[in-house]
């Protein structure tokens, strides 16, 4: 079985500034899917950063960027230049690979999550 | 309407009493998730269906059923409700591999 650990409860940043949330993983797969989530006072569940365990490369998406680092089993999330619509709880996620088929899909595991406020 | 939609938005129930949360999506989508948020807890799948007339148990299926009689439906129902299941519930859905689409979810607290 997987395990997720997000070991911020909470976080802060001041806007316009840098921030980074960790997560770290426990699996013994070698291929998979991380995945970073924000959960708005909305409630609604966004995703905001997939990567893919095969690549060597970091995902980025705009002001959001890994850093992701396989073998210590650590996927962080940089959010630069923060902005007050970042304030959110933010989840990292595993995902083991599904397989092949067209009938194959992923189940996600999630961490505790992080509350992440950015103050004005 | 696009995307999945949870009924009701919240219920306080009491204990004991059967209760079903109802999700639709009509993206077409073969999969769909139940999943419930607790706080220092994330998200735990609950039960999932990779395809109409399937279902499989998640992490934390007891106490839960579901059903998937149709690609559109996948209501959730819990047969004799405990506080301990007092929650947020989501439904999600699946058309590809690694995607998932989440629900706007249901607040519901047994007493």
């Amino acid at each position: 079985a997987q395990t997720v650990t997000q070991s911020q409860p909470e976080m802060s940043v001041q806007e316009a500034e840098t921030v980074t949330l960790s997560c770290t993983y426990d699996t013994s797969e070698n291929n998979y899917y991380l995945f970073w989530y924000k959960q708005p006072p909305s409630r609604q569940m966004i995703l905001v950063i997939r990567q893919e365990a095969y690549k060597q490369q970091n995902a980025t998406e705009n002001r959001f960027s890994v850093n992701f680092q396989k073998a210590a089993k650590s996927f962080s999330l940089k959010i630069s230049d923060s902005q007050l619509g970042d304030t959110a709880m933010y989840f990292c996620a595993f995902m083991k690979w599904p397989g092949a088929g067209g009938t194959s899909y992923g189940k996600l595991t999630f961490g505790q999550g992080t509350i992440l406020t950015v103050h004005p | 309407i696009a995307g999945i939609t949870q009924a009701p938005t919240s219920q306080i129930l009491a204990a004991g009493r059967r209760m079903t949360l109802r999700c639709t999506q009509d993206m077409r989508h073969n999969a769909m998730y139940w999943y419930r948020q607790d706080l220092g807890l994330g998200l735990r799948l609950i039960h999932y269906s990779n395809t109409a007339g399937t279902t499989g148990k998640g992490e934390v299926p007891d106490g839960y059923s579901v059903s998937r009689a149709n690609t559109d439906d996948f209501p959730l129902t819990l047969a004799s409700a405990v506080p301990s299941q007092t929650s947020v519930y989501f439904c999600a859905s699946s058309d590809r591999q690694w995607e998932q689409y989440f629900g706007p979810g249901t607040r519901l607290t047994v007493t």
